[in-house]
């Protein structure tokens, strides 16, 4: 058990879908962080949170929308997603942001676009 | 953007072998972090090293960070199934301070 959960863990979509992923941190950490995984390719970092302020959008198309309601909340909403947005989506938090902080990561939401 | 380069990109070994994988930055880091990732699961952290020429050690795994603080290694001695996984090691980013994930290397286990 990390302290980090993630629903759903599961979610098939269609292109016309709107649809969020939610992520709960146990741990009282200060940072959350949305990543991207698809197969054969590292982690890619979307969006970074620090006290609930976005710091960090690395690029992102604007159909991820991410809010950060509070410290412990992070939410991803999707809208006319491509297939290829197709991946696993992990959450993740931190003591802080800076990089000496270990991240722990919830269990990920697999996301398929039809 | 700033790419953190692994090789291998896969290792298959046979149990009892031993195995490392490697990662290499282009600066000076003031830190780096390796993790592990099981088939179907989520990054786990293992370590964190600061000092030049550290090492550290965890049962069969060992942690290594170059004299000059731009490469590390993690070996792992006498390779059991429970090893098989993705390795990634992380560094700062060059300007944000974040961390920046490896490519990772993928280990495979055979009995």
């Amino acid at each position: 058990e990390t302290g980090v959960t993630q629903t759903p863990r599961h979610l098939v979509m269609g292109m016309t879908n709107k649809k969020s992923l939610k992520c709960e941190q146990h741990l009282g950490h200060n940072a959350m962080y949305w990543y991207k995984q698809s197969a054969k390719k590292p982690l890619e970092l979307m969006f970074v949170y620090n006290f609930k302020e976005q710091t960090e959008n690395n690029s992102v198309p604007s159909r991820f929308s991410p809010e950060c309601p509070n410290s412990s909340h992070l939410f991803l909403h999707l809208h006319t997603l491509q297939p290829e947005d197709s991946a696993l989506y992990l959450c993740a938090s931190s003591q802080d942001i800076q990089s000496s902080y270990e991240q722990y990561f919830g269990p990920g939401t697999r996301l398929t676009v039809t | 953007g700033q790419q953190v380069m692994q090789i291998p990109q896969y290792q298959h070994v046979q149990e009892g072998e031993d195995f490392t994988t490697y990662c290499n930055s282009s600066t000076t880091l003031s830190n780096i972090q390796w993790y592990k990732q099981r088939p179907g699961g989520h990054p786990v952290f293992l370590i964190q090293l600061v000092k030049s020429g550290e090492v550290k050690k965890q049962k069969r795994l060992t942690f290594q960070f170059g004299e000059a603080k731009k490469n590390s290694s993690l070996h792992i001695t006498a390779t059991q199934t429970t090893d098989v996984g993705t390795y990634f090691c992380a560094e700062p980013s060059y300007n944000t301070d974040k961390l920046i994930f490896g490519t990772g290397t993928r280990l495979q286990v055979f009995p």
